[in-house]
């Protein structure tokens, strides 16, 4: 299964944006870009979901390099309630055996200081 | 609309015993997938049940079973319980077996062994 790779942890100010990076350098042409957040004590939600062209919903933006290679979750103002896990997940598409499980990797930890 | 409920939220177990433990699908739902998380993880996908049938499995032994009803609820059953089995047992439903949608997740069980 192809990997992603994102840092640890990240800090960000209240009402600033934020960026989230993740690497899929062995992203293949039919895998979609998944993000899940953990807040504590909580399972993991839907953030947003794009294959291509960048995605905006209500929660995030999510930017996808052209090469595909790299992506990244923007939280336009951060409030304290985003403090959570950030997964960055790679899913394949219909019909595929990935596309029927999430792989989690161990996420970033966003700190939001108030 | 109910979201994704899941039963008990805490148990605690002896090495050797067993355990069942129950999910209910988000309403419209009809795919069921069970993930373990240990703490300070991401969380691991262990199957997922479509139709009643099992559809997907992840690397765990055949300790851990599970089961779908007609209405779609489905329980995660693990036998000759190990201390290494104490973890948060999360639950994840979606619509289609291969659906790459966005998933929602309970709250989880916390199971703990002794």
């Amino acid at each position: 299964d192809a990997k992603t790779t994102q840092p640890n942890s990240m800090e960000s100010n209240e009402e600033e944006p934020v960026h989230l990076p993740c690497n899929h350098s062995t992203i293949s042409g039919t895998d979609y870009i998944h993000w899940y957040r953990q807040l504590p004590s909580q399972g993991p939600e839907y953030v947003i979901h794009g294959l291509t062209s960048n995605v905006n919903n209500r929660m995030a933006s999510l930017a996808i390099a052209e090469d595909r290679k790299s992506s990244t979750l923007i939280l336009h103002r951060a409030t304290l309630r985003d403090a959570a896990v950030y997964y960055c997940i790679l899913r394949g598409r219909i019909s595929s055996g990935s596309a029927r499980q999430l792989t989690f990797g161990s996420g970033t930890q966003l700190t939001v200081l108030p | 609309d109910a979201g994704v409920t899941q039963s008990p939220t805490h148990l605690i177990k002896t090495r050797g015993q067993q355990v069942t433990l129950r999910c209910s699908p988000k309403s419209g739902h009809d795919t069921v997938s069970w993930y373990q998380q240990a703490l300070g993880q991401g969380p691991q996908f262990i199957f997922q049940y479509y139709e009643e049938e099992e559809r997907q499995r992840g690397n765990f032994p055949d300790r851990f079973s599970g089961h779908q009803y007609p209405n779609y609820s489905s329980e995660l059953n693990v036998n000759a319980l190990l201390l290494g089995d104490s973890a948060l047992y999360l639950c994840a439903t979606g619509t289609g077996a291969s659906n790459t949608g966005e998933l929602f997740f309970g709250e989880g069980s916390r199971l703990t062994v002794l």
